[in-house]
């Protein structure tokens, strides 16, 4: 079967880095996405990897290895506002969406 | 503004009764997806639309249908509602194949 799996819960301190991991076992493989999604409200799009190797958006960035079926988001100088859920979801050989459960990232002052 | 658009917000619906989701985009995005969000599970596919005039199901379509009539629309009907469909739902598009997906702002429907 298909399977995501990242952590439940993490907890940071505002101005710390976070890393959240995500791996996947999936059949086949067309890019891996992260999105972030505050309570209550929509998912939003982060990053997208479909290469090996580290994806840089300002204080976020994306890492991929497909040989190892791992992911992870880094999220550095944590803000408040970063409070949220991180979703990691892999489109497989029939280009759909596989979406793990969520990490949610509670911040700390 | 760019974007979709889902109506109701919210809902509370007696068992039994039918409802239709409404999903608006104005993007001209080929693909049009309908999840639900259930607390601790990822988000669930039950319908797809890779086009206007075509439809697919997806990982959890019982009790569910839709219809891609034209490019912007993309409504979701519950035929005869029970409380397991009680959830968020997500409408959602994309440009084509591995584009990132957009979401409207969900429904929280209730099935009592």
């Amino acid at each position: 079967g298909q399977n995501i799996d990242q952590p439940t819960e993490m907890t940071a301190t505002e101005g710390a880095i976070v890393q959240i991991n995500c791996t996947y076992q999936t059949s086949g493989f067309n890019g891996l996405f992260w999105y972030q999604q505050h309570a209550g409200e929509a998912p939003t799009f982060l990053s997208y990897n479909v290469l090996d190797g580290l994806e840089e958006k300002g204080r976020f960035s994306s890492f991929l290895s497909r040989s190892k079926g791992y992911s992870y988001l880094l999220l550095k100088e944590l803000q408040m506002k970063d409070s949220a859920s991180y979703l990691c979801a892999v489109m497989d050989s029939n280009y759909q969406l596989i979406w793990g459960a969520g990490t949610k990232l509670i911040i700390k002052p | 503004i760019a974007g979709i658009t889902q109506a109701p917000t919210s809902q509370i619906l007696a068992a039994g009764r039918r409802m239709t989701l409404r999903c608006t985009q104005d993007m001209r995005h080929n693909a049009m997806y309908w999840y639900r969000q259930d607390l601790g599970l990822g988000l669930r596919l039950i319908h797809y639309s890779n086009t206007a005039g075509t439809t697919g199901k997806g990982e959890v379509p019982d009790g569910y249908s839709v219809s891609r009539a034209n490019t912007d629309d993309f409504p979701l009907t519950l035929a005869s509602a029970v409380p397991s469909q009680t959830s968020v739902y997500f409408c959602a598009s994309s440009d084509s194949g591995n584009s990132p997906l957009h979401f409207g702002n969900g429904t929280r429907l209730t099935v009592t």
